[in-house]
């Protein structure tokens, strides 16, 4: 079992639509936790970053994680067609040396 | 400020080839690390460095060797390049090396294929 889930999609929602998307992962030593964006053939961007349990608003981004389900989520409210892209959770323990990212979820938001 | 580059940007090697992957940042960030990134497999990291003349292996790092003489730039070698090494390749950078607001700013990319 990896230690962090992603279902990959693909996921395809039309303008203006709420997105959810979703990461389980099994170690619970987890405290910090992102979502990064990575357009078609760039590197991948930092979103949004997490400590521990609770929610987190940015714009129409909001990232929720809940520790006792060992499960995090990434809303976009209002979606654009610029949102598609590649979203990747990623988490770790204590610093940038111990992340484990997942595969990523590929979203298309149609016009 | 060009951020983070890496060169080259597409490389078809031979098995058996070797070749240095080139990365460097112009933003005086301590902290360099090494992923590669497969279908499915997410990121993966190979090898960071806290500073200059410090390095340290991650999660995958068979295969592959790093140096950092200066603090701008961070080169991945491949020793003996396989098939299983074709894969996408990120340089990232962030200061200093630990969470908080330290995000870690990625490179485009090395795209490397070895037949």
């Amino acid at each position: 079992q990896k230690e962090v889930e992603q279902d990959p999609g693909p996921l395809s929602v039309p303008e203006g639509a709420i997105v959810s998307l979703n990461c389980t992962y099994s170690n619970s030593a987890f405290q910090y936790f992102m979502w990064y964006r990575q357009y078609s053939r760039k590197g991948p961007e930092l979103l949004m970053y997490t400590y521990s349990s609770g929610n987190k608003e940015d714009g129409r981004f909001t990232a929720q994680v809940d520790k006792s389900s060992k499960y995090i989520s990434l809303f976009i409210r209002d979606s654009q067609p610029s949102d598609s892209a590649t979203y990747l959770c990623a988490m770790g323990t204590y610093n940038n040396n111990d992340m484990r990212f997942g595969a990523g979820t590929r979203l298309t938001v149609k016009p | 400020n060009a951020g983070v580059t890496q060169t080259p940007k597409f490389q078809v090697l031979k098995t058996g080839q070797s070749m240095t992957l080139q990365c460097a940042q112009d933003m005086n960030h301590e902290y360099m690390s090494w992923y590669r990134q497969d279908p499915g497999m997410g990121l993966r990291l190979i090898h960071y460095s806290v500073g200059a003349g410090i390095t340290d292996q991650g999660e995958v790092p068979n295969g592959y060797n790093v140096s950092r003489s200066t603090t701008e730039d961070f080169p991945l070698r491949l020793l003996s390049a396989a098939p299983s090494q074709t894969s996408v390749y990120f340089c990232a950078s962030s200061s200093p090396a630990g969470w908080g607001t330290d995000t870690q700013y990625f490179g485009p990319g090395t795209r490397l294929t070895v037949l």
